[in-house]
């Protein structure tokens, strides 16, 4: 079975820091992972998706690296800014199906 | 292009009554799925459609539940009887897989109270 964690939980930093998110699951039998942000009350903005085959994807300030036989994944995020601070969630599909499992989340709030 | 939309964005019923939550995804999405997020707690898988088959009906967490795609495109995700238990955010995501690049993109979500 499937399992995701996040760590951590939830992150204060100042503005300029460049941050670390982690997520690792318990089923490398994955075909992808992807990262997503969530904002309060709103829904999840999808931000950067990895396939298996990759090792790390790329966009804008934001870098995801993933390495499936250890069953982990990092978000980075350089020179952070306030409008970075939301929840961050991984998700990555439970092996042989279409069901995605989600972590629960690094709430990141970014202090200007 | 116009994102994934879901209707009513909030929707307030009684114990016993049943609701309907509706989702437009992104034309062209053959993929279409709804989640669940209760209080304080992460995403709950419920359903999977491609086209209008649901090979993936996993989630749903009773047989309260159920839902129907037509078309190919709209969505409905239906409750009878609704229960306390049932309020939470319903959201739902649309994508077009190929070859291993399933990006899901999300509707804002239907906020559900049952009182």
């Amino acid at each position: 079975k499937q399992e995701v964690t996040q760590i951590p939980a939830a992150l204060s930093v100042p503005e300029g820091e460049n941050l670390v998110l982690n997520c690792s699951f318990t089923d490398s039998a994955i075909y992808n992972l992807q990262w997503f942000r969530q904002d309060p009350g709103k829904g999840l903005t999808s931000l950067l998706l990895i396939q298996s085959s990759q090792r790390e994807q790329t966009s804008g300030r934001l870098n995801a690296s993933l390495d499936k036989s250890s069953g982990r994944s990092t978000l980075y995020i350089a020179a952070s800014q306030p409008g970075d601070s939301a929840t961050y969630l991984c998700a990555v599909p439970s092996s042989g199906t279409y069901k995605y499992i989600f972590g629960t989340g690094t709430r990141l709030k970014v202090l200007a | 292009g116009a994102g994934v939309s879901q209707s009513p964005s909030n929707k307030v019923t009684e114990k016993g009554k049943d609701v309907e939550l509706r989702c437009d995804p992104i034309s062209g999405h053959t993929a279409l799925y709804w989640y669940r997020q209760s209080l304080g707690q992460g995403l709950e898988f419920l359903i999977y459609f491609q086209g209008n088959s649901a090979p993936d009906k996993s989630g749903l967490p009773s047989d309260r539940f159920s839902a129907e795609r037509t078309g190919g495109s709209v969505s409905t995700l239906t409750i009878q009887r609704t229960q306390q238990e049932d309020s939470a955010v319903y959201l739902c995501a649309s994508s077009f897989p190929s070859g291993g690049a399933d990006t899901q993109y999300f509707g804002p979500g239907t906020r559900l109270t049952v009182l």
